[in-house]
C-alpha cells in the first residue's frame, strides 16, 4: 500500500463546475503540499500546509491531521486547470524530502 | 537565477551509454533533491544534498546512479550502462533547507533508453 493515496485517478469536468481532489495519507507528517504538473514535466507548488485551510484564489486546501487526510478544492472550474495535481507529505524525522501520491489527472472541457 | 534550470531537456540515450543530467538550484538554496518520475506515476525520492554534502542516498536504485554537488550548487546525476527501466523525467527540486521550506521544481529531464 503506498504511503500517500489520492483519489480520483482521473476526472474530468465541464467548466464551471466544483471539483474536489482527496488526499489521504499513512505516516506521520510535518507538512503537506498540493503541487501542480502541467505536459511537460514542470512541478509547480500550490500550497504547503500543516494544519486548517488554505485559499488562494479559486484554490482552496483543507487538511485534517487526526484523520490524516487532505483535500484540494477548485471553484469555477476553467479549461486552463487541466493539469496532473500531487499531493506529497514530508513525514517526521525525514530530511526535507517529500514522498508524492501518483496524482490526479483533470481535464475541464469548455 | 530566477528558477531551478535543468539540462538537457529531453535526451534520447542508447541502451549501455552513460548519461548526466544537469540541474542548476536556486542561489542561495542549501538543500537539493533529486526524484525519479516514471510515466503515470508520482515522482520518487533519489538523492538529497545539504550544500555538498550527500546526506541521503537511499533512493538510487543501483550503483549505476551516481550524483554529486562538488561545490554546493550546480548538481550533476549519472546514469551509467543505461538501461529501458531507467527511462523516466528527472526531476531537481531545491529550497533555503531550513526545516519545512517550500521546494523549488526544475522542468524535469525526460530521458528515454533505446
Amino acid at each position: 500500500k503506498n504511503e500517500v493515496e489520492q483519489s480520483p485517478q482521473n476526472l474530468t469536468a465541464q467548466e464551471g463546475e466544483f471539483i474536489t481532489i482527496n488526499c489521504s495519507y499513512s505516516v506521520g507528517i510535518s507538512a503537506l503540499h498540493w503541487l501542480q504538473q502541467h505536459p511537460g514535466g514542470g512541478i509547480v507548488s500550490l500550497f504547503m500546509l500543516s494544519s486548517g485551510k488554505k485559499k488562494h484564489g479559486r484554490l482552496i486546501a483543507t487538511i485534517n491531521i487526526q484523520e490524516k487526510h487532505s483535500s484540494l478544492h477548485i471553484t469555477a472550474s476553467h479549461p486552463r486547470d487541466s493539469a496532473v495535481y500531487i499531493c506529497a507529505v514530508r513525514s517526521w524525522g525525514n530530511t526535507d524530502k517529500l514522498i508524492f501520491g501518483t496524482g490526479t489527472r483533470l481535464q475541464v472541457f469548455p | 537565477g530566477a528558477g531551478v534550470s535543468q539540462s538537457p531537456r529531453y535526451k534520447v540515450a542508447k541502451r549501455g551509454q552513460d548519461v548526466a543530467l544537469r540541474c542548476d538550484p536556486i542561489s542561495g538554496h542549501v538543500s537539493l533533491f533529486w526524484y525519479q518520475q516514471a510515466l503515470g506515476q508520482g515522482p520518487e525520492f533519489l538523492t538529497y544534498f545539504q550544500n555538498e554534502a550527500q546526506l541521503d542516498k537511499s533512493g538510487l536504485p543501483s550503483d549505476r546512479f551516481f550524483a554529486e554537488r562538488p561545490e554546493g550548487s550546480v548538481s550533476t546525476l549519472k546514469i551509467q550502462r543505461t538501461q529501458q527501466e531507467d527511462s523516466a523525467v528527472y526531476l531537481c527540486a531545491s529550497s533555503l533547507g531550513s526545516p519545512g521550506t517550500e521546494a523549488f521544481f526544475g522542468q524535469g529531464t525526460r530521458l528515454t533508453v533505446v
